[in-house]
């Protein structure tokens, strides 16, 4: 099993431009979810999703929209990027929302705004 | 508010020198506590889950543990393989349908050899 898998694992955008970042999961799992990475600050929650076509905000969603069309995808989209949105991204996964099915993350997309 | 703090930020140590990393939190109601290591250029991978004070769980050189109000992640003689950032992420009540998290901006820990 691949895991989590993250799509692409760099990229520079310029200001305005819009890009998609894609995740997949291949363990059928229902919960899926979207983090940005700062330095020296912890995961913030971006989006989430209960499952496919049920989606919902986390904690900083401005200025990113998602889509769950099925089980395995959840991309998640940047219109008119921003320097503030330079960041790491992570997408991870879970079997469901108990504390006994711990998240599964991706290596991320390393993504700079110029 | 949810809350959670690690200490300290970076941690350097030699190889064999035994120490804690610190995990407070503050929740309404904590439904459980996750680690996890971090390696560069890497995403978090799952470590251990605790989910009442007192509770204790071991893997190779790792133990955590659980109170009221922090965990500690104790590293009993490290290895330079051991270098790594470790995160601390809690899960409240009110995320029992959601599975969302709470991290805490994690420690950075290099081990010498």
């Amino acid at each position: 099993n691949a895991g989590v898998t993250q799509t692409p694992k760099f990229r520079i955008l310029k200001i305005g431009q819009s890009m998609t970042l894609q995740c997949a999961q291949d363990m059928n799992h229902n919960y899926m979810y979207w983090y940005r990475q700062d330095p020296g600050m912890g995961l913030k929650l971006i989006y989430y999703s209960v499952g496919a076509g049920i989606t919902d905000k986390g904690e900083v969603p401005n200025g990113y929209n998602v889509s769950r069309s099925t089980t395995e995808d959840f991309p998640l989209r940047l219109e008119l990027a921003a320097p503030s949105q330079t960041s790491v991204y992570f997408c991870a996964s879970s079997q469901g929302p108990g504390s006994n099915q711990p998240q599964h993350f991706g290596d991320g997309t390393r993504l700079s705004i110029l | 508010e949810d809350q959670v703090t690690q200490s300290p930020e970076a941690l350097r140590l030699q190889e064999g020198e035994s120490s804690s990393l610190n995990c407070s939190y503050t929740v309404s109601g904590l439904r459980g506590l996750f680690w996890y290591r971090q390696d560069p250029g890497k995403g978090p991978e799952f470590l251990f889950t605790l989910y009442s004070a007192g509770e204790e769980k071991e893997k190779e050189r790792l133990k955590a543990t659980l109170t009221k109000k922090e965990s500690f992640l104790h590293i009993t003689a490290p290895k330079p393989e051991d270098s790594a950032t470790y995160l601390c992420a809690v899960q409240p009540y009110g995320s029992s349908n959601t599975g969302k998290l709470i991290f805490g901006q994690g420690t950075t820990l290099q081990v010498k050899p």
